[in-house]
C-alpha cells in the first residue's frame, strides 16, 4: 500500500513569490493534517481536514496561507507571498478512524 | 488546550544499553491516545509505539516499551539494547478522540558505538 505522498521534496523560492505544496493521503483516510516544522522543533499544526471540511485552521496564517482538499482526497497548501520566516519543512499526514497518523516525507521550503 | 512537554532536548546512550525518554502532557480529557514517533535525518516521521489511555497495560513493541502513568500524565519511552539505527529525533504526541494531534518539542537521541 502506498504511503502519504508529498511533492515537491525541496523548494527554493525568493521572498514575495508564491509556492504550493501537494499531498496525496493514504486511500481511505478521512483525516488529513498539514504541519509546519522548524529546524530542531516539533511539528506545529497548520490545518486539519475531516474529509473535505477544514475543522481546525486556527493556526493557519490566513493572510498569506491557504489550503484546500478537493473531494476529500488530495490537498494543496499555498503560501502567497512567501516570507523569509516561512522557511521550514511542511509535513502532511493522514489517518483513518482508530489508527495513528501516517506522515509523508515532507517538503523542505527555503525562502531566500 | 492540550500541551506536550519533553524536558530532555538531547540524550546519548551507548550501543546495547538502555535509555528512557521522558514526556508529560496536560489534558482534561479522559480518553485519548499517546504516541512516540521517530524522525531520522531523512525527515520521515515513523510511529514507534502507541498507547490508548483506557488501557492500563503498558504498550510494548520489541525493544521499545512505555511507562504510562495516567494520573501523573506521564508517558516515557524506554529503548532497550540500543542500536545505531535508533539515532533520531523522538517526538511524544497526544491525540484526543477528535483527531487533534499535538506534538512535543522532541528529544534528539544519539546512540554511540
Amino acid at each position: 500500500e502506498a504511503g502519504v505522498v508529498q511533492s515537491p521534496r525541496y523548494k527554493i523560492i525568493e521572498k514575495k513569490q508564491p509556492v504550493a505544496f501537494w499531498c496525496n493521503p493514504i486511500s481511505g483516510h478521512n483525516t488529513l493534517y498539514w504541519y509546519r516544522q522548524n529546524l530542531g522543533q516539533g511539528p506545529e499544526l497548520l490545518i486539519r481536514y475531516e474529509n473535505e471540511e477544514a475543522v481546525d485552521d486556527s493556526q493557519l496564517p490566513k493572510d498569506r496561507f491557504s489550503a484546500e482538499r478537493l473531494k476529500g482526497v488530495d490537498s494543496t497548501l499555498k503560501i502567497q507571498p512567501a516570507e523569509l520566516g516561512d522557511s521550514a519543512v511542511y509535513l502532511c499526514a493522514s489517518k483513518a478512524r482508530n489508527t495513528e497518523a501516517f506522515f509523508g516525507q515532507g517538503t523542505r521550503l527555503t525562502v531566500v | 488546550a492540550q500541551t506536550v512537554t519533553q524536558s530532555q532536548p538531547e540524550m546519548s546512550v551507548q550501543e546495547a544499553e538502555t535509555v528512557t525518554l521522558s514526556c508529560t502532557y496536560d489534558t482534561s480529557e479522559n480518553n485519548y491516545y499517546l504516541f512516540w514517533y521517530k524522525q531520522p535525518p531523512s525527515r520521515q516521521m515513523i510511529l514507534v509505539i502507541r498507547q490508548e489511555a483506557y488501557k492500563q497495560q503498558n504498550a510494548t513493541e520489541n525493544r521499545f516499551s512505555v511507562n504510562f502513568q495516567k494520573a501523573a500524565k506521564s508517558f516515557s519511552l524506554k529503548i532497550s539494547d540500543s542500536q545505531l539505527g535508533d539515532t533520531a529525533m523522538y517526538f511524544c504526541a497526544f491525540m484526543e478522540y477528535g483527531n487533534k494531534l499535538v506534538f512535543g518539542a522532541g528529544t534528539i537521541l544519539r546512540v554511540k558505538s
